[in-house]
């Protein structure tokens, strides 16, 4: 693999139920991110984590957990999923060394619908 | 508060030239992007501005005015394949990206 990858890509979920979104990056870029999408809006920052071993709240954190336990592998875990957390759902990733603009590269995203 | 704002939906000919605006209030300001969304995909990159002046890459322009809050996207001998939503985003004095809304091209033959 090439870039950073997401999975699943689609899941219908009962809600009150557990979710883990997966994302995988193979750039050793030490920024990642889970962002949101919902028609109408920006993008919603939800996590970030700027290095591995770190982790901070983006601008709708509740109802959302990461983990960052190496470089690659940045998850999302819906604890108790919600009809409101039906969105699409992208991972990005950066390298925000100083020689880079912090250009964001994505995933292909996660369709997540709750029941 | 936060916000960019740029118009939702555009309409243009085949062949022809679109100008997509982008104006902002942050916090601050360390740079501006632009990316390209078509539908059921991810955003891909398109332009970063972060002195003022036009950035050229190709068929594809960026302009960026700081006293002003204000950017666009120009997109000249429109192609078919240009159809798709275009977001601007803001890193404020935090490095915060803030989003857009986005604005959905749409390219008539």
């Amino acid at each position: 693999i090439a870039g950073i990858t997401q999975a699943p890509t689609s899941q219908i979920l009962a809600a009150g139920r557990r979710m883990t979104l997966r994302c995988t990056q193979d750039m050793r870029h030490n920024a990642m991110y889970w962002y949101r999408q919902d028609l109408g809006l920006g993008l919603r920052l939800i996590h970030y984590s700027n290095t591995a071993g770190t982790t901070g709240k983006g601008e709708v954190p509740d109802g959302y957990s990461v983990s960052r336990a190496n470089t690659d592998d940045f998850p999302l875990t819906l604890a108790s999923a919600v009809p409101s957390q039906t969105s699409v759902y992208f991972c990005a990733s950066s390298d925000s060394s100083s020689e880079n603009t912090g250009e964001l590269f994505f995933g292909e995203g996660s369709r997540l619908t709750v029941l | 508060g936060q916000n960019i704002d740029q118009p939702t939906e555009m309409t243009a000919t085949e062949g022809a030239i679109v100008q997509i605006n982008c104006t902002y209030q942050t916090s601050g300001f360390n740079g501006l992007f632009w990316y390209q969304q078509h539908a059921g995909e991810a955003p891909t990159f398109l332009s970063y501005n972060v002195l003022d002046g036009l950035e050229e890459k190709g068929r594809f322009s960026s302009f960026l005015s700081r006293s002003k809050g204000y950017s666009y996207l120009l997109l000249k001998e429109l192609q078919m394949k240009d159809s798709a939503s275009y977001l601007c985003a803001v890193f404020n004095s935090n490095y915060q990206l803030i989003w857009g809304a986005g604005t959905k091209l749409i390219i008539k033959p």
